[in-house]
């Protein structure tokens, strides 16, 4: 099983609301991400977590909140977003450890849509 | 950040030709991804290579590790129109990081 559950799909909200991105995956992976990609352009590094614990922030601006509560969880919390914040945000897992496999799984995504 | 560059940018095909893209970098890396990516979707792997010289096929799909590692190339063939999207590769430098640099992409479209 490869897969990488996010939701809801799509979430529509205006700059005041606070809402929160959910990604689920069970393969054992160690290391979640946070991407995000706008049309036509490649994903772009947001958060890693690696063992439950924030490794990597791409200076990510603040109304950004990431949260990995276990292994299997990692949420997104947004809080004051921007219109120029509308995206596809994608969750990735890979396999973390001593043996790195390199392979990088996404989910489906959760389209933002910012008022 | 960093990205790769990919080749072409974007291409139409006839249903039942072969495709060709490929990627490459300044940098080494230990791993190639190969992924596509349908409208609102998530991308899709669908080939991982692992060393230089590696040449690995998934159904109509083949890919290639460039020897320099510093390359790679994805063939399709015999194209159909379920092939439309978008298709991307990513590099990964080395074991236990965990930064994946993408390519540009590249869109298929496929006329029937």
């Amino acid at each position: 099983d490869t897969e990488v559950t996010q939701t809801p799909k799509h979430l529509v909200m205006g700059m005041t609301n606070k809402k929160s991105l959910k990604c689920e995956q069970h393969m054992g992976h160690r290391a979640m991400y946070w991407y995000k990609q706008k049309a036509k352009k490649p994903p772009e590094l947001m958060f890693v977590y690696s063992y439950e614990k924030l490794s990597i922030n791409e200076s990510v601006p603040s109304r950004f909140s990431p949260e990995c509560p276990n292994s299997s969880l990692l949420n997104l919390h947004l809080h004051a977003l921007q219109p120029e914040d509308s995206a596809l945000y994608l969750c990735a897992s890979s396999q973390m450890g001593l043996i790195n496999t390199g392979e990088l799984f996404f989910g489906e995504g959760s389209r933002l849509t910012v008022l | 950040g960093q990205q790769l560059n990919q080749s072409p940018q974007s291409m139409f095909i006839q249903e039942g030709e072969d495709v060709s893209m490929n990627c490459t970098s300044s940098s080494i890396f230990n791993t190639w991804l190969w992924y596509k990516q349908d409208p609102g979707e998530g991308p899709v792997l669908l080939i991982a290579l692992y060393k230089a010289g590696e040449l690995t096929s998934n159904g109509r799909l083949t890919a290639q590790f460039g020897i320099t590692r510093k390359d790679s190339f994805l063939n399709i063939s015999a194209s159909i129109p379920s092939d439309v999207g978008i298709y991307f590769c990513a590099g990964h430098h080395t074991s236990g990081t965990y930064k994946y640099i993408f390519g540009t992409g590249t869109r298929l479209k496929v006329l029937a």
